[in-house]
C-alpha cells in the first residue's frame, strides 16, 4: 500500500514558469487537501476537495489551482511561479470528510523559485 | 484561520513533562494532534471530538475542553524520541467550514539527553 505519493520530491522554477505538484493516493479517500509549509507559519491550508469533482479553496488560495477529476489524484498547479511560493507542499487524504478520521500526509515536494 | 498554539517551543530533558495548547476563536467539531520529525511529513497522534473526551497514547494523552474551544497535549516522563514540531488541527463545526482540516503554526519539542 502505497499510501499519499507526491512527484516531485524536490524542484526549483524560475520566476514565471508554471509547473503541477502530483498528489496520488491509493485509500480510496474522499478527503485530499495542499498545504504549504513556512518557518513559523505551520501548515497552511491552500485547497482541499471532498470528493470527485468537488474543490474549495483554504486559507492561501492566491496563485494555485486544483482540480479533482478523479478520487485518486489531487494536482495543484503554478500557473506562474513567483518566489514567494518557494515553500515545502504536503497533500493530504483522509477516508471521510467528517473530521473522525486521521489524515495521511505525504513526503512532500520541496519547492524553490529563483 | 488557524487555530493558535503555545507555546512556540519547549525545551526538556528526558524524564520531565509538557503541556501544549490550541486554542479557537470559532467553534469546533473536533481537534487533530500531529507529530513532525525534522526533514519528514506530519504523523496522526490523536482525534478528540467535541464532548470533552480525553485520550491516551502511550504516555501522550490529550484533552478538549468544547466550551472554552481548547485543547491540551500532555506528554509525560518525556523521551528522546518526543522530539520534534507537534501540531494541532481543527474541524470547525458546520457552515462554509465543512471539510476544512486547519493547522495552527506548531510547537518545536526539544528533549535532551
Amino acid at each position: 500500500n502505497a499510501g499519499v505519493t507526491q512527484t516531485p520530491k524536490f524542484q526549483v522554477l524560475k520566476t514565471g514558469q508554471s509547473m503541477t505538484l502530483q498528489c496520488a493516493q491509493d485509500m480510496n479517500h474522499e478527503y485530499m487537501s495542499w498545504y504549504r509549509q513556512d518557518p513559523g507559519m505551520g501548515l497552511r491550508l491552500i485547497h482541499y476537495s471532498v470528493g470527485a469533482g468537488i474543490t474549495d479553496q483554504g486559507e492561501v488560495p492566491n496563485g494555485y489551482n486544483v482540480s479533482r477529476s478523479t478520487t485518486e489524484d489531487f494536482p495543484l498547479r503554478l500557473l506562474s511561479a513567483a518566489p514567494s511560493q518557494t515553500s515545502v507542499y504536503f497533500c493530504a487524504s483522509s477516508y471521510v470528510v467528517d473530521g473522525n478520521t486521521e489524515a495521511f500526509f505525504g513526503q512532500g515536494t520541496r519547492l524553490t523559485v529563483v | 484561520q488557524q487555530p493558535v498554539q503555545s507555546p512556540q517551543a519547549v525545551i526538556l530533558r528526558e524524564g520531565e513533562d509538557a503541556v501544549i495548547n490550541c486554542s479557537s476563536s470559532k467553534a469546533l467539531y473536533s481537534v487533530h494532534w500531529y507529530r513532525q520529525k525534522h526533514g519528514e511529513a506530519p504523523v496522526f497522534l490523536m482525534i478528540l471530538l467535541k464532548g470533552g473526551e480525553q485520550k491516551g497514547h502511550d504516555k501522550i494523552s490529550a484533552s478538549f475542553n468544547e466550551k472554552k474551544q481548547q485543547s491540551s497535549l500532555y506528554l509525560t516522563a518525556s523521551q528522546l524520541s518526543y522530539s520534534g514540531t507537534y501540531f494541532c488541527g481543527t474541524f470547525y463545526a458546520g457552515g462554509t467550514s465543512y471539510g476544512k482540516l486547519t493547522f495552527g503554526q506548531g510547537t518545536i519539542l526539544t528533549v535532551h539527553p
